[in-house]
């Protein structure tokens, strides 16, 4: 099956910092989504991008299909960015299972 | 409405007692996804849907559990004779064309 990886596995910043996230795949994807989870367990759908780039507010996101890989920029990092990212992908083949990465944690200090 | 509607929240049970938990899809959403996350970084897929009929179930563990999504009712994920090992937050997602798939808040579920 698809393959995801996620780095790096844990993040720290201080508030006001920007960060990218890498999310790599070993297969073709007919879908990639970005989630965070919240330090209470929410899974918070960021953004749906099986290619291009998509913007919303300090939040951004970049998938090159060809090559395998979706990057999150997090820009001015806040307190309330803290949490787990997962990235999580689906073959290409239909409505297939998402097969999530293993997160990257973040923490932002203030 | 928009969202996926897990109940309840928490569910506690002693180890062997059945546990049963629920879905209701976003309406017009014809696939429902469910996943077990044990760690906290570990989504595990169950079982998903297309309407009321199975459309994967590699990831079911066949001996306790099942699932069922019948017309016109919220789906349910049922465990018989729970196990410490249960013990995780259960995520239902629902989704109906490319564009996504929207997950529910999820049920923590505690085996003691």
């Amino acid at each position: 099956g698809i393959q995801v990886e996620q780095s790096p596995p844990d993040l720290i910043l201080q508030e006001g910092a920007n960060s990218t996230l890498r999310c790599n795949f070993s297969d073709s994807v007919n879908n990639l989504q970005w989630f965070h989870q919240n330090p209470w367990g929410q899974l918070i759908n960021l953004f749906y991008i099986p290619s291009g780039t998509k913007q919303n507010g300090r939040l951004s996101a970049t998938t090159v299909a060809t090559e395998r890989y979706s990057l999150l920029y997090i820009s001015s990092s806040q307190t309330t960015d803290s949490g787990v990212y997962f990235c999580a992908v689906a073959e290409n083949t239909g409505f297939q299972k998402l097969v999530f990465g293993t997160g990257t944690r973040l923490l932002v200090s203030p | 409405g928009e969202e996926v509607a897990q109940t309840p929240k928490h569910l506690v049970r002693g180890e062997g007692q059945k546990a049963k938990l629920y879905c209701a899809p976003i309406k017009g959403h014809s696939y429902v996804f469910w996943y077990q996350q044990v760690l906290k970084n570990e989504f595990k897929f169950l079982i998903s849907f297309q309407n009321e009929n199975v459309f994967d179930e590699t990831g079911m563990p066949k001996e306790r559990f099942s699932a069922k999504c019948l017309p016109n009712s919220p789906c349910s994920l049922e465990i018989q004779a729970t196990k410490l090992e249960d013990s995780a937050v259960y995520f239902c997602a629902s989704s109906q064309s490319q564009g996504g798939y929207t997950f529910g808040s999820g049920t923590r579920l505690t085996v003691v």
